[in-house]
């Protein structure tokens, strides 16, 4: 079946700076990529999501990459506040399952 | 979205007792999931909530465990049965939104401890 892994696990930035975080996934039939902002004590919120038909995609600060050939997305964050500090989770899913395979997660820690 | 509202919020139960989570939705959807999230862990799908037919589970989570139900395209209940210290975790529900309906979104979570 399919397998996400996340990296890194802990992630700590300068306000300002950018953060980078990377998933791979197993499955190359995969074709829906999502990821979710987890604040301490709530739900996951959507951020972002990419389709495999799509190489990149951008929505302010925030930017999704796609590489098909490597099997590989991440999620670009630029000009970082202290809001962002979070728990981050890519998940990807196979066609007409919707059934999605989170990443492990990564803590993003925004320093002022 | 959807708006998507969980009972109870949080609860704390004895060992070998049983707790019904209900996720509400205001308004009908086809997919609707149930997750769990241990803590500080990521999230584990545990069975598609299917109306009118029996959910379909996840390998590791069995019916007798995680009984949920599914009445209609607004309504899903998820019963934790005969509890233990480890069935301590966050569970959500999630429904699918979105052109195909391969988008989650997310219920606010029932914190359950078990002691």
């Amino acid at each position: 079946g399919e397998n996400v892994e996340q990296h890194p696990s802990t992630l700590s930035v300068q306000e300002g700076d950018s953060a980078v975080i990377k998933c791979t996934y197993s499955d190359s039939a995969s074709n829906y990529f999502p990821w979710y902002k987890q604040e301490l004590g709530k739900r996951p919120q959507l951020i972002i999501d990419i389709r495999s038909n799509v190489g990149e995609k951008k929505d302010q600060r925030i930017a999704v990459t796609l590489n098909k050939t490597a099997k590989h997305f991440s999620l670009h964050i630029t000009e970082t506040q202290p809001e962002d500090s979070a728990v981050y989770f890519c998940a990807a899913t196979l066609p007409g399952t919707y059934k999605y395979i989170f990443g492990t997660g990564t803590r993003l820690k925004v320093l002022a | 979205s959807a708006v998507i509202s969980q009972k109870p919020s949080r609860d704390i139960c004895q060992r070998g007792t049983s707790l019904t989570i209900q996720c509400q939705v205001d308004s009908q959807v086809t997919m609707m999931f149930w997750y769990r999230q241990q803590p500080g862990q990521s999230l584990t799908l545990i069975a598609t909530a299917n109306q009118g037919s029996e959910a379909t589970y996840e390998s590791g989570f069995v019916i007798d465990k995680f009984p949920i139900s599914r009445p209609n395209l607004t309504f899903s209940t998820l019963t934790v049965s005969n509890m233990s210290p480890e069935d301590s975790s966050i569970y959500l529900c999630s429904v699918g939104a979105g052109q195909v309906q391969e988008t989650q979104y997310f219920g606010p979570g029932t914190r359950l401890l078990v002691l």
